[in-house]
């Protein structure tokens, strides 16, 4: 089966400026996840989709991160206006529906923010 | 702040020595998973526990349940150059009821 897709696969962009980033899950997986791995850190959950609701987005930074789930599909991340501590990397993750399904990631994309 | 401490957070060992990697938290875990991260990819699953003393081995690798399902271990046997990587624990439920990863621990194994 195809993996998790994501792009784009680096990003640089300056301070106040924006950014999205978009996930391809695999079919037929019904949660699809976004993580923050910050440089020496584990992922940290941002937002969890459930088809195209939202399950959990505690930890997403609302006045600048918004994130969506059109169709139930794909998905996009979009900050703005970026902060110099937003660089890390954005993980997105799907999941056949329930717990403990394995986590399937994507490879990320590497946001510097300078 | 991780709620999820894994210890210890760096380990280099050479080839065909054992190690073992920590995982534990102050809250209960309906389950546990163990994913290694390689540079540049994104985190695979290496293995789900369930069962509070569950033992699951997979080759080199064994990885312990707590009893009370707070902490977890993993075990490399005879380590080999391709163990090296960043591995983590995630814990689903406990009071934070949702899917959280430890800062993981970096293992490089050197021929």
């Amino acid at each position: 089966e195809a993996g998790v897709a994501q792009s784009p696969r680096y990003k640089i962009i300056e301070k106040r400026q924006s950014v999205a980033f978009w996930c391809n899950p695999i079919s037929g997986h019904a949660t699809l996840y976004w993580y923050q791995q910050i440089l020496g850190q584990g992922p940290k959950l941002l937002i969890q989709f459930q088809n195209n609701g939202v399950v959990d987005d505690s930890q997403l930074p609302k006045d600048r991160f918004s994130a969506e789930r059109l169709k139930g599909v794909d998905s996009t991340l979009k900050i703005q206006p970026a902060k110099l501590e937003d660089s890390a990397v954005y993980l997105c993750a799907s999941s056949l529906e329930g717990t403990p399904s394995p986590l399937h990631f994507g490879n990320g994309t590497r946001l510097t923010v300078t | 702040t991780q709620l999820l401490e894994q210890s210890p957070q760096f380990l280099s060992i050479q080839e065909g020595e054992n190690l073992t990697v920590y995982c534990n938290s102050s809250s209960v875990f309906s389950s546990l998973q163990w994913y290694r991260q390689e540079p540049g990819e994104g985190p695979v699953l290496l293995v789900t526990v369930v069962t509070g003393g569950e033992v699951k081995k997979l080759k080199r690798l064994t990885f312990q349940f707590g009893d009370a399902r707070k902490d977890s271990s993993l075990h490399i046997t005879a380590a080999q150059p391709g163990d090296t990587g960043l591995y983590l624990c995630a814990g689903a439920g406990g009071s934070w009821g949702k899917f959280q990863f430890g800062a993981g621990t970096q293992v490089v194994v050197t021929p």
